[in-house]
C-alpha cells in the first residue's frame, strides 16, 4: 500500500472525447508525476508538477495536461482521444523534487474506442 | 538521450532457482537507479535503488550493483518463489529533471 489512490481504475472512452483522471497523492508530498504505460512496455513520463505547476514534461502532445492542487490531489487531462491513447496511466507522488522515492498508485486503464 | 536496455522475457524458472535479469543503461549525467517490481493487477513498486557506483541496493532477497564502467545495473536473487513472479523494471533517475526512465520491463514467472 503505498498511499496514492487513482480513479477511476477502468475508463472506456471514444475516439475524439475528452478523459480526466484523478489522483490522490500521500499527504504532505509535494511532487506528483503521470506516466503512460502502453501494453508491454514500460512507463513513459508524461508530466510532473511541484507545488501546483509542471515542472517538467516529456515527449507528449498538448492535449496532454494537467492540474496539481493544494490538497495533494491531481488530474491528468486528454482532450481528443486517440486510439494509441489507449494505456495504463500511472501517477506517482514524491516528498520533494531531486531523486526522491516515488510511490505510484495502481493506475488507470484507458481504452480508447 | 538516457536510456534503459533490460533482457526481453519472459522468463520461466523453477522454484529455488538463481535468478539474473540484465539490465544496461545510458545517461550523460550521475543516474539513481532503480529496480520496480509490478505484480498482478498492481501499480509498480520499488524494489531497490542505488544512487552512486559501486552502491550494492537489496531487498526481499534480490540485489543490484551499480556497476559504471560497464554501465549496469542487473538484478539477482539466489532462491526464487512462486511469489516472485511479477513484471521487473529496471529504471533510471537524473536529478536534472526529476523524470523516471524504465525499461521495458521482463516478466518473470516461477514454476513450482
Amino acid at each position: 500500500e503505498t498511499g496514492v489512490t487513482q480513479s477511476p481504475t477502468h475508463l472506456i472512452k471514444t475516439r475524439g472525447q475528452q478523459v480526466t483522471l484523478r489522483c490522490s497523492s500521500q499527504s504532505g508530498h509535494n511532487t506528483v508525476s503521470w506516466y503512460q504505460q502502453a501494453l508491454g512496455q514500460g512507463p513513459q513520463f508524461i508530466f510532473q508538477y511541484y507545488r501546483e505547476e509542471e515542472n517538467g514534461r516529456g515527449n507528449f502532445p498538448p492535449r496532454f495536461s494537467g492540474l496539481q492542487f493544494p490538497n495533494y490531489s491531481s488530474e491528468l487531462n486528454v482532450n481528443a482521444l486517440e486510439l494509441d491513447d489507449s494505456a495504463l496511466y500511472l501517477c506517482a507522488s514524491s516528498l520533494d523534487r531531486g531523486g526522491t522515492e516515488a510511490f505510484f498508485g495502481q493506475g488507470t486503464r484507458l481504452t480508447v474506442v | 538521450g538516457d536510456s534503459v536496455t533490460q533482457m526481453e522475457g519472459p522468463v520461466t524458472l523453477s522454484e529455488e532457482a538463481f535468478l539474473t535479469i540484465n539490465c544496461t543503461y545510458t545517461a550523460t549525467g550521475y543516474p539513481s537507479l532503480f529496480w520496480y517490481v509490478q505484480y498482478p493487477g498492481e501499480g509498480l513498486q520499488l524494489l531497490l535503488k542505488a544512487t552512486k557506483a559501486d552502491d550494492k541496493g537489496s531487498n526481499k532477497g534480490f540485489e543490484a550493483t551499480y556497476r559504471k564502467e560497464t554501465t549496469s545495473f542487473h538484478l539477482e536473487k539466489g532462491s526464487v518463489q512462486v511469489s516472485d513472479s511479477a513484471v521487473y523494471f529496471c529504471a533510471l533517475s537524473d536529478d536534472r529533471d526529476d523524470k523516471i526512465i524504465f525499461g521495458k520491463g521482463t516478466r518473470l514467472h516461477i514454476l513450482p
